[in-house]
């Protein structure tokens, strides 16, 4: 069956440091790649999505690229800020399974002044 | 746009009763939603999918007779903790597909459950 894997936390830098949290999948079919972002005590916002292989998804400084032959979809960001600290989930999306999203068990970033 | 919510946002009830939760799209309509269990530090768990106008399906292993889900309509969908006992404390997260779209799942800003 599908699943996702990524990196386990709690990952702590100091602001203005780069940033890497690794996500690796297995799907049966052609999913879409998603990274979800939660804030303390709040839900999920998407922060940015990939549909297709080599398609790179980017939002306020982060990035992540569709990698199917690695099977991989890396969160990156180069500086990042103390308002960045959050739970970080990567997730797929198979079409084939009715659009239900599969969940990684989430990495904790902590950014320090 | 695309905007969940979700009430109550917090909810303490006592062992034995029954907790309802709501999950509405404001702002557009959506014919599935999602029922997510989220417990302290871990990742989401689907519990069971929710069409408009017809039966839930559940995932393996939730009860469907302790976690009844109700989506009468284009912007809501109900889940209802029917007995509830503390091991049903837990953050529960809801989620909406929009009518015209695709694979992009909106989600609501949790409701957080304790029995007492």
């Amino acid at each position: 069956g599908n699943s996702v894997t990524q990196m386990e936390g709690p990952v702590t830098l100091s602001e203005e440091a780069f940033l890497t949290i690794n996500c690796t999948y297995t799907a049966t079919g052609y999913p879409s790649l998603f990274w979800y972002v939660q804030y303390p005590g709040e839900g999920l916002q998407l922060l940015l999505k990939a549909t297709k292989a080599d398609d790179k998804g980017s939002n306020k400084g982060f990035e992540a690229t569709y990698r199917k032959e690695t099977t991989s979809f890396h969160l990156e960001k180069g500086s990042v800020q103390v308002s960045d600290s959050a739970v970080y989930f990567c997730a797929l999306s198979d079409y084939n399974q009715g659009g239900k999203l599969i969940f990684g068990q989430g990495t904790e970033l902590s950014v320090k002044p | 746009g695309a905007v969940v919510s979700q009430h109550p946002s917090r909810v303490i009830c006592k062992s034995g009763t029954s907790v309802k939760i709501e999950c509405r799209s404001l702002d557009f309509q959506a014919t599935t939603m999602f029922w997510y269990r989220q417990f302290p530090k871990q990742s989401l768990m689907l519990m069971a999918t929710s069409n408009e106008g017809s039966k839930a399906t559940y995932e393996q292993g939730v009860e469907k007779d302790k976690f009844l889900i109700n989506h009468a309509s284009l912007t809501l969908s109900t889940l209802t903790v029917t007995s509830a006992h503390p091991e049903d404390s837990s953050f529960y997260i809801c989620s909406a597909k929009h009518r015209a779209g695709t694979y992009e799942q909106y989600f609501g800003p949790g409701t957080r459950l304790t029995v007492t």
